[in-house]
């Protein structure tokens, strides 16, 4: 079936550490997204990528960082620089950047402790 | 930016009944969607509908474009239809966003 997995669902991780969470899509979508969920709140862009080799800070890019190195592919990396990252972690594709459907993970729900 | 409006904010409904929920947003759109998000967190499809009016079984949606809003109709509402609506815009001419509401949360109640 054609999808986006995210991996951990779970994570935890101690302060001082950096974690990385997994996004993978076979649907051969250019565009990725990495979201942030907080309790009770929508949902807060991190990153994007339009193409391989390619991404842009969203809203809240500090103490993330990305890579893409395989379309398929869009790992978040949750340094130590950020200050509260307890939150839940959604993934998204889409076909190109604007005016396409996006298409979500199931997500990685990271707490610190 | 562009502001995304969801109301209301909270809704309790009795198995059966119907409902509308609504997304006002503050400029011009090139997509809009709805998302019901599960109590797992996940984000589920609902409608993909920058314009015009689609159904989906007892679901269906109207976006006004260019009056700056959109209704998601929920009829004989279900307690599986529990969770928290979401919409979300893509605005014109910028680089790349979906902007969210902060969502209706549902709860059908037997």
């Amino acid at each position: 079936d054609g999808g986006i997995t995210q991996s951990p669902k779970y994570l935890f991780r101690k302060e001082g550490q950096n974690v990385t969470l997994s996004c993978e899509q076979n649907l051969n979508h250019d565009a990725m997204y990495w979201y942030r969920q907080d309790p009770g709140q929508g949902l807060r862009l991190i990153y994007y990528s339009q193409i391989v080799n390619d991404f842009q800070k969203g809203d809240i890019a500090e103490g993330y960082s990305v890579s893409r190195e395989k379309k398929e592919s869009f790992p978040l990396t949750v340094t130590s620089a950020q200050k509260n990252p307890t939150a839940f972690y959604l993934c998204a594709s889409s076909r190109a950047l604007r005016g396409y459907e996006a298409f979500f993970g199931q997500g990685t729900r990271l707490t610190v402790v | 930016g562009i502001q995304v409006e969801q109301s209301p904010p909270d809704l309790i409904l009795q198995e059966g009944a119907n409902s509308t929920l609504r997304c006002n947003f503050s400029d011009s759109v090139n997509n809009l969607q709805w998302f019901h998000q599960n109590p797992w967190g996940q984000l589920i499809n609902l409608f993909y509908i920058p314009s015009g009016t689609k159904q989906n079984g007892r679901l269906s949606a109207t976006t006004v474009a260019t009056e700056r809003y959109s209704l998601l109709y929920i009829s004989s509402s279900q307690t599986t239809d529990s969770g928290v609506y979401f919409c979300a815009v893509d605005k014109e001419n910028t680089g790349n966003q979906f902007y969210f509401g902060t969502g209706t949360s549902l709860t059908v109640i037997p």
